[in-house]
Formats: C-alpha cells, sequence, structure tokens
C-alpha cells in the first residue's frame, strides 16, 4: 500500500553540524509534506511543510527539499544544536486531510 | 506549549475494560484528531472529527469509538481492551477541515495489564 518511510532509524551528529534526515513516500498523489519534531515524553511539534508546488522552502536553521521525481523529501538542519535532539518525523496529508506519517528517525547531537 | 490538552496523563488498566481519554482542541480550532504511537507501529492516524461530524477514519479499530462534543472537545472511547492497546494516544486540533498545521497534545499513555 501507499506509504511514507524514512530512510534511517538513527543519525548521530556533532553539535555544530549540519544535519540531514531524509524520508521517501510512495503516493505521487500527495500534494503536502510536514516535518515534525518529537522531543521525549512530548506531542510531535509542527516544524516546517513544504506543497508540491515548490521544492525548497527554507525556516529558521531548518529547509525542506522535495523531489517530486523520486518522491523524496529531507530536511536539513543547519548547525545543529542539543536542543535539536529528538525523533523526526516526516507526514504526508492523505485521504480526508489526515496526516500518514513515516516511522521516525532520532537524531542525537553530540558535543 | 500547544494549547491541545488531553487528561488523563497515565493510564494503567486490565484486559477487557473501557476507557475514555479525553481531548480539548485549541481555542478556535474545529478539527479534532485521534492518533496512536506505538513502538512497532509508529504514528497512526485513527479518526478526525470536524465541528462535530466525523470527517476521516483511519485504521481505528472497531472497539474504539469517538465523538465530538457542542464545545468541540472530544473523546476517544477505547472497550474490550487488549494488551496491544497499549500506547501513547495524541489529540491534535487544526482550525479548519485538513489544510491547515495540525497542534498535537502531550498524549495520554495507555498500559493495559
Amino acid at each position: 500500500g501507499e506509504s511514507v518511510g524514512l530512510h534511517l532509524p538513527t543519525l548521530s551528529v556533532q553539535e555544530g553540524d549540519n544535519s540531514i534526515i531524509n524520508c521517501a513516500y510512495s503516493n505521487s498523489a500527495s500534494d503536502y509534506f510536514i516535518w515534525y519534531k518529537q522531543e521525549s515524553g512530548k506531542g510531535p511539534q509542527f516544524i516546517i511543510d513544504i506543497r508540491s508546488n515548490m521544492d525548497k522552502r527554507q525556516g529558521q536553521r531548518v529547509t525542506v527539499l522535495l523531489n517530486k521525481t523520486v518522491k523524496h523529501l529531507s530536511l536539513q538542519i543547519a548547525a545543529t544544536q542539543p536542543g535539536d535532539s529528538a525523533v523526526y518525523f516526516c507526514a504526508e496529508k492523505g485521504p480526508g486531510y489526515a496526516l500518514n506519517f513515516g516511522k521516525g528517525t532520532s537524531l542525537l547531537v553530540t558535543p | 506549549d500547544s494549547g491541545v490538552t488531553q487528561t488523563p496523563k497515565h493510564l494503567i488498566t486490565a484486559t477487557g475494560q473501557r476507557v475514555t481519554l479525553r481531548c480539548s482542541p485549541r481555542s478556535g480550532d474545529l478539527s479534532v484528531y485521534w492518533y496512536q504511537q506505538s513502538l512497532d507501529q509508529g504514528l497512526q492516524f485513527l479518526i478526525q472529527y470536524y465541528n462535530g461530524e466525523e470527517r476521516a477514519k483511519g485504521n481505528i479499530l472497531e472497539r474504539f469509538s469517538a465523538q465530538q462534543f457542542p464545545d468541540l472537545h472530544s473523546e476517544l472511547n477505547l472497550s474490550s481492551l487488549e494488551l496491544g492497546d497499549s500506547a501513547l494516544y495524541f489529540c491534535a486540533s487544526s482550525v479548519d477541515g485538513g489544510q491547515g498545521e495540525q497542534y498535537f497534545g502531550p498524549g495520554t499513555r495507555l498500559t493495559v495489564t
């Protein structure tokens, strides 16, 4: 069936480095994608979104890239900080505007 | 703080029992979504209500039901509980029926023993 998946379950980066978290999706009809951050013991928190008519969107220290040709999106975090340590989920808007989440990537920032 | 509240924070109950989880959306939000998060399944969409009416249904079991009340708060009812129902249950809200950003509550951790 249609699915959203993450390439890597864990990612370890050094403080100050840039982080790249990848996500693949299979539903070519998906037109809206969101990245969420979930810290331990908390609910998912919106980071950034992108619509399918765009291929790049920037926020504060974060950039989302969308490649519709290969159905891939990525989240780039610049100058990663210890507070960025969390699980990151990509999600797509499915039928009825329900979010279809990927499995998540755990980002660990080391000093 | 997202503005979405959920109660209780933790719930421990036995197999076969029934529980009710409660969610209050952000002020002004008309949509409420319920999600289940377990270690092996990740975040799974269960059901969405918009202004009191069911809007979309996901992987919700027949033993589970939900409703949204006139004051827009929502309840998720889980019955005939099984060990496999142990999970985090999140509620999210958005201002409209699906275009807007969803804000998640802190979740209810359900443990079925």
